[in-house]
C-alpha cells in the first residue's frame, strides 16, 4: 500500500535553531498535505494546509512566520519550524492525500524537543 | 465547524472480551468517518473506515457503525488481543476529504 515517510524520526535542537522536516509520499501523488501537531496524550491538532505548488493555509491560532511549510512537487511537503523554542516540542505528523482522496495516509511522525 | 467527541478516554478489557469506543458529531455534513489506531511514538494507522451510505461495516474482528440521524458511530473490537493495546482515534469529515476533524482519543488496554 501507500506509503508516507517522515525524516527525521527524531530531533533534537537549541533554542533559536530552525528545524526542517520533511514527508515523503513514496507510491502515490500527495496532491494535498496536511501537518499535524500532537502534545502527549492528546489528539492530533491540524496545523495547515498545503496543495502543490501553492501556498499553504494555516489553521487559526498558527502562526505562519514560525512554521514555514513548502510543497513544492507531488511526493515531497516540508515543515520548518525556526527560532525553536520548548514549547515547540511536540510529535509532528503529515499526512498525504491524492487528488480524489481515496488515498489517505499519515506518516510515522516526527518528535521534535527543543531544549 | 465540526466538533467530534469521543468516549471513554481509556479503556481497559481483559483479552477475548469485546471494546466498544463511542464517537459523536455536530456537522450533518460530514460524511466520511475514518478510526485510527496509534501505537506510542507512532503515526496513526487506518484500521476502519465508513461512508454515510452505509450502516455498518465489518473487517474481521473490526466493525463500525454509523447512526446519521443520531450522529453518532462507533468501533467494536471483538475477541481481544494484548497487540490491540494502543489509542484510537475517531475522526469525521466531508466528501472532499479535506479536514478531518478528531476526537479525543481513547488508550485500550488489553489485558492478558
Amino acid at each position: 500500500g501507500a506509503v508516507v515517510s517522515q525524516h527525521p524520526s527524531w530531533v533534537i535542537c537549541k533554542s533559536g535553531t530552525s528545524v526542517k522536516i520533511e514527508c515523503r509520499s513514496l507510491d502515490f501523488q500527495a496532491t494535498t498535505m496536511f501537518w499535524y501537531r500532537q502534545f502527549p496524550k492528546q489528539s492530533l491538532m491540524l496545523m495547515a494546509t498545503s496543495n502543490e505548488g501553492s501556498k499553504a493555509t494555516y489553521e487559526q491560532g498558527v502562526e505562519k512566520d514560525k512554521f514555514l511549510i513548502n510543497h513544492a512537487s507531488l511526493t515531497l511537503s516540508t515543515l520548518t519550524v525556526t527560532s525553536a523554542h520548548p514549547e515547540d516540542s511536540s510529535f509532528y505528523i503529515c499526512r498525504g492525500s491524492n487528488s480524489r482522496g481515496a488515498e489517505q495516509f499519515f506518516g510515522p511522525g516526527t518528535r521534535l524537543t527543543v531544549l | 465547524g465540526e466538533n467530534v467527541e469521543q468516549h471513554p478516554s481509556t479503556l481497559s478489557v481483559q483479552e477475548g472480551d469485546s471494546a466498544v469506543i463511542k464517537c459523536t458529531y455536530s456537522d450533518s455534513a460530514s460524511n466520511y468517518f475514518p478510526w485510527y489506531k496509534q501505537e506510542l511514538g507512532k503515526g496513526p494507522q487506518l484500521i476502519i473506515d465508513i461512508r454515510s451510505n452505509v450502516g455498518e461495516k465489518k473487517d474481521q474482528r473490526i466493525a463500525v457503525t454509523l447512526n446519521k440521524t443520531a450522529k453518532h458511530f462507533s468501533l467494536h473490537i471483538t475477541e481481544t488481543q494484548p497487540e490491540d493495546s494502543a489509542v484510537y482515534f475517531c475522526a469525521a469529515s466531508t466528501a472532499n476529504f479535506n479536514k478531518f476533524y478528531f476526537g479525543s482519543g481513547t488508550k485500550l488496554n488489553v489485558k492478558p
